[in-house]
């Protein structure tokens, strides 16, 4: 399968502070790069696509101006968690679309794991 | 056995048993299912995937069955191990749509020696 690497893996931060989490596609060129996020015990929750180029797509109930995604270039998308608090503690997760035609399956990074203090 | 509320659901089996690992799922317009293996702090990791025009797909121990009358998928691990102790997730795509997976609940999978 496809590399894909997430930094950091983990990161604690103060509440009210600004956390990045990148992510990198590493085998392929990616226009299209998802965001998940996942609670303990719990499944994963599509946050956002991330679309090369243009603005990233919210699923429901997500806040475009809290969770801010760039996704600036074909192997590169970031995810900023702004003034995070306790309970945007969770566990991240990126995964990368490969090009069309390749496949359709996803290919998911090793996660980060945040916790807002 | 299996618990409910906050925690997966729990599957226990015994080394060198078969494992079932079974999933309802949403949308009678998904074409496209996946099976995930997500280890305790690790992203999930592709197992196997299935097209909605076939019911049946193998790989290496492992076995997809997709029934789209009742909507369900499962997983079938042969001769399971204690490296396949994990969650396993299916997912479901409609192609076209974006290509948006939606996660199924889990299944935490415990293998006993």
């Amino acid at each position: 399968g496809a590399v894909v690497s997430q930094h950091p893996s983990w990161v604690i931060c103060k509440s009210g502070t600004s956390v990045k989490i990148e992510c990198r596609s590493l085998d392929f060129q990616a226009t299209t790069m998802f965001w998940y996020r996942q609670f303990p015990k719990q499944s994963l929750m599509l946050m956002a696509t991330s679309n090369e180029g243009s603005k990233a797509t919210y699923e429901q109930g997500v806040e475009k101006d809290k969770f801010l995604i760039n996704h600036a270039s074909l192997t590169l998308s970031t995810l900023t968690v702004t003034s995070a608090h306790p309970e945007d503690s969770s566990f991240y997760i990126c995964s990368v679309a490969p090009p069309s035609g390749i496949g359709d399956t996803q290919y998911f990074g090793p996660g980060t794991r945040l916790t807002v203090l | 056995g299996e618990s409910v509320g906050l925690h997966l659901p729990t599957l226990s089996v015994q080394e060198g048993d078969n494992s079932i690992i079974n999933c309802a799922y949403s949308n009678s317009a998904s074409d496209y299912f996946i099976w995930y293996k997500q280890e305790s702090g690790k992203g999930p990791q592709f197992i196997i995937d299935i097209r909605s025009n076939m019911d049946k797909r193998q790989g290496q121990r492992v076995t997809v069955l997709l029934n789209k009358t009742v909507k369900h998928l499962s997983l079938q691990i042969a001769a399971t191990q204690p490296g396949d102790s994990a969650v396993y997730f299916c997912a479901e795509i409609l192609t076209g749509g974006g290509n948006k997976l939606t996660f199924g609940t889990g299944t935490q999978l415990k293998v006993e020696l």
